[in-house]
């Protein structure tokens, strides 16, 4: 089974400062793993994916993650926060067994970052 | 290509009736997800369909159902609506092709039961 914890429901930096949103990982299997970004009133944006081929995953919009097998962690970060990255961001892991998809993705509660001008 | 899209994207409906929402995933995407997201449960997963077979259900009452047509189109339906089926309701689709699971969402169906 797998599940996806995010630490800390609200982040708040300034604007320049770095942005680091934390995710933790449980996995029975190699884990495929994502982070979403939502707007408000909107849907769900992928900003990036690992799928084990490379531990530093580069997105969209600036943005990069980390996978760390032996800390079990999947860390956002961005180096420099501008005021649109004001957002709710979810860090998810597919639903997989060793025969494949369970076709859905279990995310955590989600992360509201906060950019102050 | 077209992103997936839903409609209608904003519902209000009374307590003890019923709903149907739609989706169309994304041109080549044969499989749908739905998803629940409120304030307070956050995102749970419905159920998703391959093929037009319901492969995978999460944990909601009966009361929930959908169905997905030979084009992969989807329809969710809820019946006996009640006040905390407001929430929005998402639905993604997946390429399930070459071991890439990601899924796109589509904009959301806000629903508001009253």
């Amino acid at each position: 089974a797998q599940s996806v914890t995010q630490l800390g429901s609200h982040v708040s930096v300034s604007e320049g400062a770095l942005v680091l949103l934390r995710c933790n990982y449980s996995s029975s299997v190699p884990p495929y793993l994502f982070w979403y970004v939502q707007y408000p009133n909107q849907g769900l944006q992928l900003l990036l994916k690992y799928t084990s081929a490379a531990t530093l995953v580069k997105g969209i919009n600036g943005f990069e993650a980390e996978f760390k097998k032996s800390e079990t962690s999947f860390h956002l970060t961005k180096p420099s926060a501008h005021m649109s990255d004001a957002a709710e961001y979810f860090c998810a892991v597919a639903g997989l067994y060793y025969g494949g998809s369970q076709g859905n993705l279990i995310f955590g509660k989600g992360t509201k970052l906060s950019v102050k001008p | 290509k077209a992103g997936v899209t839903q409609t209608p994207r904003y519902l209000i409906k009374t307590r003890g009736q019923q709903v149907t929402l739609s989706c169309s995933p994304i041109s080549g995407h044969r499989s749908v997800s739905w998803y629940q997201q409120t304030p307070g449960q956050g995102l749970q997963f419905l159920f998703e369909y391959f093929s037009e077979t319901q492969r995978n259900k999460g944990n909601f009452p009966g009361r929930f159902s959908g169905r997905q047509f030979s084009n992969s189109r989807s329809e969710m339906n809820v019946s006996t609506l009640e006040l905390g089926d407001s929430a929005l309701y998402l639905c993604a689709s997946s390429p399930l092709v070459g071991g890439f699971y990601e899924q796109y969402f589509g904009p959301g169906t806000r629903l508001t039961v009253t």
